[in-house]
């Protein structure tokens, strides 16, 4: 089954840029999607379309593709940031695929 | 304004049956695909299935092919997963969430509106 992976964890102080990868053979076709959720709380959509913001998320938040690997930057981090994220695309047959989770910690 | 409410906890035994809901308002209930997605005790998000409750067309990720059915009845605006036959291993946040995309032709985009979840817990 298709498979996207991310890093366990990353670990930043406030104020710098955290950078965290999503790699998937299919990302060349295929848009990424990124979501941060904090502890008790539904995942909010923060990145769609690989690099596109969707309204009311902190331009601090960014995606980029590069390949077979999407990254979500997060410049100048706050310790709000703290979370894990979830990258999500799709297989060949449409349906959706999430990685399995980055936990960023700010220092 | 756009809502997806589900359904509350359930605390349920192995073998019983299980219907959760999630019921949709503020926006056009039969053109937008809802998924489910699960998230175990500590674990990622996974991708369960998807309806489009205008036809109910519905696709399901070859995890849980045959272990959950995906259903909606649009007349209430309301979505259900439901188990025929639950296990331990099926403790989990059940969460529901509208595709961002209008329309019926992609079911692979993003998910803007999220439920806030259903705590399923089976045990003995």
């Amino acid at each position: 089954s298709y498979e996207l992976t991310q890093p366990p964890s990353v670990s930043v102080s406030p104020g710098q840029t955290a950078r965290i990868t999503c790699s998937g053979d299919a990302l060349p076709k295929q848009y990424a999607y990124w979501y941060q959720q904090k502890p008790g709380q539904a995942p909010v959509l923060v990145i769609y379309k690989d690099s596109e913001r969707p309204s009311g998320i902190p331009e601090r938040f960014s995606g980029s593709s590069s390949g077979t690997t999407v990254t979500l930057t997060i410049s100048g981090v706050q310790a709000e940031d703290e979370a894990d994220y979830y990258c999500q695309s799709a297989d060949s047959s449409g349906h959706g695929v999430f990685g399995g989770g980055t936990k960023l910690t700010v220092l | 304004e756009v809502q997806l409410v589900q359904s509350g906890a359930e605390v349920k035994k192995p073998g019983e049956s299980l219907k959760i809901s999630c019921k949709g308002s503020g926006y056009s209930f039969t053109s937008y695909w809802i998924g489910w997605v699960r998230q175990m005790p500590g674990k990622g998000l996974e991708w369960m299935g998807i309806i489009y409750p205008g036809d109910s067309d519905t696709r399901y990720s070859p995890s849980f092919q045959g272990q959950v059915t995906i259903s909606a009845d649009k007349s209430i605006s309301t979505a259900y997963l439901q188990w025929s036959s639950l296990k331990a291993s099926d403790t989990a946040m059940y969460y529901c969430a509208r595709l961002t995309d209008y329309g019926r032709t992609g079911y692979s985009g993003s998910y803007y509106y999220w439920g806030q979840g259903t705590l399923v817990t089976v045990s003995s």
